[in-house]
């Protein structure tokens, strides 16, 4: 089974600067993809980005992007320029393109936004 | 276009009542899938449909958990008897064929006294 690792429970920025939220994953699969969903105090799953294993180019969203690694199963997450919006539990996420549809959740990082 | 709506917001029952979740996915998604947050576990899948049909419920925790699928735009998952230890967020989701990430609805905070 897969798992996804999020070694960093909280991370702080200050608004404006540059943070990256890191991600493991566990997997003997060559195809699959990788999500950043953001969950504020609202509690919505909100997604972020999505990055296809067979694409090398890293995925960008507006200040979101993405640095992956495959060989090394790394999947960080980068926002620049922070907003004090960004504050939020960050979840990274991989879907198998074997096993059914389900995604698989790492445990989150909670992100401070500092004024 | 609405998103996934789930209903109710918040759900407060009693230890031994019948709690019933009810999600509606979003028009022309043909997989919806069943997710239960906690602090001590995290996001954990409960079950997942594919066009209507359940494929996977190895993550429902016992037998007092059931979900259902009438039809492609509304689900149920129903909790008989409810437990204090059943109280966590419950969210819904449904997705678009494979690759694409899932839209979650706002989700069912659920408190079980």
């Amino acid at each position: 089974a897969q798992t996804v690792t999020q070694s960093q429970p909280e991370m702080s920025v200050q608004e404006a600067e540059t943070v990256t939220l890191s991600c493991t994953y566990d997997t003997s699969e060559s195809d699959y993809y990788l999500f950043w969903y953001k969950q504020p105090p609202s509690r919505q799953m909100i997604l972020v980005i999505r990055q296809e294993a067979y694409k090398q180019q890293n995925a960008t969203e507006n200040r979101f992007s993405v640095n992956f690694q495959k060989a090394a199963k790394s999947f960080s997450l980068k926002i620049s320029d922070s907003q004090l919006g960004d504050a939020a539990m960050y979840f990274c996420a991989y879907r198998s393109n074997n096993a059914g549809n389900m995604l698989t959740f790492g445990g989150g990082t909670r992100l401070m936004v500092k004024p | 276009d609405a998103g996934v709506i789930q209903s109710p917001r918040h759900e407060v029952t009693e230890m031994g009542q019948e709690v019933t979740l009810r999600c509606k996915p979003i028009s022309g998604h043909d997989y919806l899938f069943w997710y239960r947050q906690t602090m001590m576990r995290g996001l954990e899948l409960l079950i997942y449909f594919n066009n209507n049909v359940p494929i996977d419920d190895s993550g429902m925790p016992e037998d007092r958990f059931s979900a259902k699928m009438p039809n492609a735009s509304f689900s149920t998952l129903k909790i008989q008897p409810s437990e204090p230890r059943d109280s966590a967020v419950y969210f819904c989701a449904s997705s678009l064929g494979l690759g694409m990430g899932y839209t979650f609805g706002s989700g069912t905070r659920l408190t079980v006294v």
